[in-house]
């Protein structure tokens, strides 16, 4: 079983839809959690960064930690094209040697 | 742009060489981490440097080797290669060894 699971999907919606990633995880140690946007080809871009459990927003991002079930979660409102990528959830526990664990990376795609 | 550079771009080699591949961190991080993203293994981290000392190895073969140098670029060693090597290979910095990471652009590396 791999450490962290992500569904690579992949996922299509249409524009302004609401798009729901999620991941959980086996490792209870985990306490930093991150998602990332790739587009085709280029390196991953940081999204959203938080420290264990609660939720943090950010214009039209909103992620959500709940540690009592090890599951992540992103939600994107109002999507765009411009949000069509591949979304990789990552995480590490509090450790100095700070290795990111990453899920597989769920594709979306928004149709305008 | 995140700030972080990788050279080259792309590589074509071929099955027994060896190639080094280069990072120049963004200004100021003192850490650099080198991950290999391949379709079927997704994004796994290899090795940490921190102002110039290893701090952590994930799943690194011996052919492969890293550095850090005292002016905090990195350089990634590739040796023997063999056709499964092929993948991109991402560079990421962070200010120090427990902070968010950003990721460079990245390079293609191609084994015939």
């Amino acid at each position: 079983q791999k450490e962290v699971e992500q569904d690579p999907g992949p996922l299509s919606v249409p524009e302004g839809a609401i798009v729901s990633l999620n991941c959980t995880y086996s490792n209870s140690a985990f306490q930093y959690f991150m998602w990332y946007r790739q587009y085709s080809r280029k390196g991953p871009e940081l999204l959203m960064y938080t420290y264990s459990s609660g939720n943090k927003e950010d214009g039209r991002f909103t992620a959500q930690v709940d540690k009592s079930s090890k599951y992540i979660s992103l939600f994107i409102r109002d999507s765009q094209p411009s949000d069509s990528a591949t979304y990789l959830c990552a995480m590490s526990p509090p450790h100095n040697d700070y290795k990111l664990s990453f899920g597989a990376g769920t594709t979306v795609t928004v149709r305008a | 742009d995140s700030g972080v550079t990788q050279t080259p771009k792309h590589l074509i080699t071929a099955t027994g060489q060896r190639v080094t591949l280069r990072c120049s961190p963004r200004s100021g991080d003192l850490s650099v981490y080198w991950y290999q993203q391949s379709l079927d293994q997704g994004l796994q981290f290899l090795i940490q440097y921190y102002n110039g000392e290893e701090r952590a190895k994930g799943n690194i073969l011996e052919r492969f080797s890293a550095q850090q140098f005292p002016d905090l670029h990195s350089e990634l060693n590739l040796s023997s290669l063999e056709l499964g090597d092929s993948a991109l290979y991402f560079c990421a910095s962070s200010p120090r060894t427990a902070d968010t990471q950003y990721f460079g652009p990245g390079t293609r590396l191609t084994v015939l």
